[in-house]
């Protein structure tokens, strides 16, 4: 079974500081896809980043970034100038072709604070 | 352009009702998904849609849930005999095709008294 794993429940920043998320992955597959997504207490699921598992790139969306290091299977975001607005749940998630269809397997979330 | 939709946004139900929840997915998008967000499971994926075939049934928990997706447009989760394990917020998902970016509606918050 595909796994993901955050293993920070809760994070907190300074306002205009930088923070990073982590998560780490687990899969046989090559081909897949993982993603960053923002859950505010309005329940609305919204897409942060998205990066895709050939490219060697690393991602980025004006302040937000990752850090792709697919041998160790691990996927980290990092919000630059953090915001009020981005305190939300943060869900890490990855997508594999393998499995039927292109479900999301998502991790537990991290909770960020912004904290003015 | 108009995003997902969902209705209804809230919903209680006593135990052993039938529920329809309903996910109106953005126009062309032909894959469609459907999750359940719950406290103690976290997300879990439910079931597929590739336009109005679900080639991928295997999160649905148990026989009381079904889906159906018609017109390759709007979809309908229905559960039947609701217990209280049923409740939670059920998310639907819709994306371009079966790899594209997945765009969440704002889900329907289900409890089961």
């Amino acid at each position: 079974a595909q796994t993901v794993t955050q293993s920070q429940p809760e994070m907190s920043v300074q306002e205009a500081e930088t923070v990073t998320l982590s998560c780490t992955y687990d899969t046989s597959e090559s081909d897949y896809y993982l993603f960053w997504y923002k859950q505010p207490p309005s329940r609305q699921m919204i897409l942060v980043i998205r990066q895709e598992a050939y490219k060697q790139q690393n991602a980025t969306e004006n302040r937000f970034s990752v850090n792709f290091q697919k041998a160790a299977k691990s996927f980290s975001l990092k919000i630059s100038d953090s915001q009020l607005g981005d305190a939300a749940m943060y869900f890490c998630a990855a997508a594999y072709s393998g499995a039927g269809s292109y479900q999301l397997t998502f991790g537990k979330g991290t909770k960020l604070s912004v904290i003015p | 352009g108009a995003g997902v939709s969902q209705s209804p946004s809230n919903k209680v139900t006593e135990k052993g009702k039938d529920v329809e929840l309903r996910c109106d997915p953005i126009s062309g998008h032909t894959a469609l998904y459907w999750y359940r967000q719950s406290l103690g499971q976290g997300l879990e994926f439910l079931i597929y849609f590739q336009g109005n075939s679900a080639p991928d049934k295997s999160g649905l928990p148990s026989d009381r849930f079904s889906a159906e997706r018609t017109g390759g447009s709007v979809s309908t989760l229905t559960i039947q005999r609701t217990q209280q394990e049923d409740s939670a917020v059920y998310l639907c998902a819709s994306s371009l095709d079966s790899w594209g970016t997945q765009y969440f509606g704002p889900g329907t918050r289900l409890l089961v008294l």
